[in-house]
């Protein structure tokens, strides 16, 4: 059980494009989901919390019209990385805590890679 | 503001002995603290967590971790290291009713026949 699963699992686009990554947790109901970046070689950075209806947080620094956060149900949020530049190349973890949850049980999925050239 | 400290970039250990990866928090209030696992290209797997109880924490894959509140450490032990252990290792910390999770710089684990 508590599995969250990530799609696509990596992408390649060009620069100026957009990529949507969604984030779906398959088997429970997450009232809250969160986003995090990982550059190479270094820790995950949290970049927004989502919570299922409302508006996204986001961190300090973290651009929020550039990475759109949509939570639109208790099973999915997407994150869109709008006009990509090779800078936002990166690793994209999403994490899904059940409606259930305790003590902060967050599951992580399994992550997406963008490559922006 | 929660922090985390894994102090080791890397640890080597030869297969079959047993291995320690070390990490130190500080937070106010009592910690949540957990340790997660990250093979390449992949999410993190849950190993163990510590939310109250026994300083003592036996999770996945043999690992078990000890709290030690007056030195706040959360070192992840293993009694003995196999060559598949090897990834890297993350040490989190959140603090009760928080949604965050604060996150150390990772240890590389390598375990070597």
């Amino acid at each position: 059980g508590a599995v969250v699963s990530q799609h696509p699992s990596w992408v390649i686009c060009k620069s100026g494009t957009s990529v949507k990554i969604e984030c779906r947790s398959l088997d429970f109901q997450a009232t809250t989901m969160f986003w995090y970046r990982q550059f190479p070689k270094q820790s995950l950075m949290l970049m927004a919390t989502s919570n299922e209806g409302s508006k996204a947080t986001y961190e300090q620094g973290v651009e929020k019209d550039k990475f759109l956060i949509n939570h639109a149900s208790l099973t999915l949020s997407t994150l869109t990385v709008t006009s990509a530049h090779p800078e936002d190349s990166s690793f994209y973890i999403c994490s899904a805590r059940p409606i259930s949850g305790r003590y902060n049980e967050q599951f992580f999925g399994p992550g997406t890679r963008l490559t922006v050239l | 503001a929660q922090s985390v400290a894994q102090p080791e970039d890397q640890v080597n250990v030869a297969e079959g002995n047993p291995l320690t990866v070390k990490c130190t928090y500080s937070v106010s209030g009592n910690p949540y603290l957990f340790w997660y696992v990250q093979y390449p290209n992949r999410g993190l797997q849950f190993l163990l967590k510590y939310i109250t109880g026994d300083n003592l924490v036996k999770g996945s894959y043999g690992f078990e971790a000890e709290f030690n509140k007056s030195q706040t450490s959360f070192h992840l032990k293993k009694p003995s290291a196999l060559v598949s252990d090897s990834a890297l290792y993350f040490c989190a910390v959140a603090t009760g009713g928080g949604n965050k999770l604060t996150f150390g710089t990772g240890t590389q684990l390598k375990v070597e026949l």
